[in-house]
């Protein structure tokens, strides 16, 4: 039982360039996030997802896209990266509203 | 919607003694709130939680508490010891009809524990 995974752990990308993170969870969760962590921002709402085949805007959802695949997986595009996108990201998943969620263990991004 | 602020920054404390973090939130909808501990170069974790029919709630030496009507909502750590200094997040959500949530979490604090 892994919980839930991220691919890549770490990324480097130049401006301008495409990349999607990649997120899966096995708990048989419904719902899914994407946060992005800066310094002193604690974590912010990118995208997430209530359930398979829906998503919804987070806070920060500029610049990103997002696709619930299946039930399991939840991805996260950044079409064309900018520098302000340099960040810690986080995947998380939850049963349902108001319980627990857990968490990847983080992809750090940055765009040169 | 919701918008969460969390003081202090930093916490510094003397092994053994108590840390308090406190929390404010803006949407009177939210009804679930709980707090998250980092450390370093980890992920977050649930360390407890707290929903709006209970104004208190403990778990061996981690208490929070919650005040629905000025909207806060703090979390006591009593003898603190050197492991839990860290980063601790609060957050706050309204549970929607669809049972999703949109978890919001505060800036965060950086806890230190002196030995």
């Amino acid at each position: 039982n892994a919980g839930v995974t991220q691919t890549p752990k770490f990324q480097v990308l130049k401006t301008g360039q495409s990349m999607t993170l990649q997120c899966a969870q096995d708990m048989n969760h419904n719902s899914m996030y994407w946060y992005r962590q800066d310094p002193g921002m604690g974590l912010r709402l990118i995208y997430y997802s209530a359930s398979e085949g829906t998503t919804d805007k987070g806070e920060v959802p500029n610049g990103y896209n997002v696709s619930r695949l299946n039930k399991r997986e939840f991805s996260l595009r950044l079409e064309s990266a900018a520098p302000s996108q340099t960040s810690v990201y986080f995947c998380a998943s939850s049963y349902t509203g108001g319980t627990e969620a857990f968490f990847g263990q983080g992809t750090r991004l940055t765009v040169v | 919607g919701e918008n969460v602020e969390q003081h202090p920054s930093t916490l510094s404390v003397q092994e053994g003694d108590s840390a308090v973090i406190k929390c404010t939130y803006s949407d009177s909808a939210s009804n679930y709130f709980p707090w998250y501990k980092q450390e370093l170069g980890k992920r977050p974790q649930l360390i407890i939680d707290i929903r709006s029919n209970v104004g208190e709630k403990k778990d061996q030496r981690i208490a929070v508490t919650l005040n629905k009507t000025a909207k806060h909502f703090s979390l006591h750590i009593t003898e603190t010891q050197p492991e839990d200094s860290a980063v601790y997040f609060c957050a706050a959500s309204p549970i929607r009809m669809d049972s999703s949530y949109k978890l919001i979490f505060g800036s965060g604090t950086r806890l230190l524990v002196r030995p």
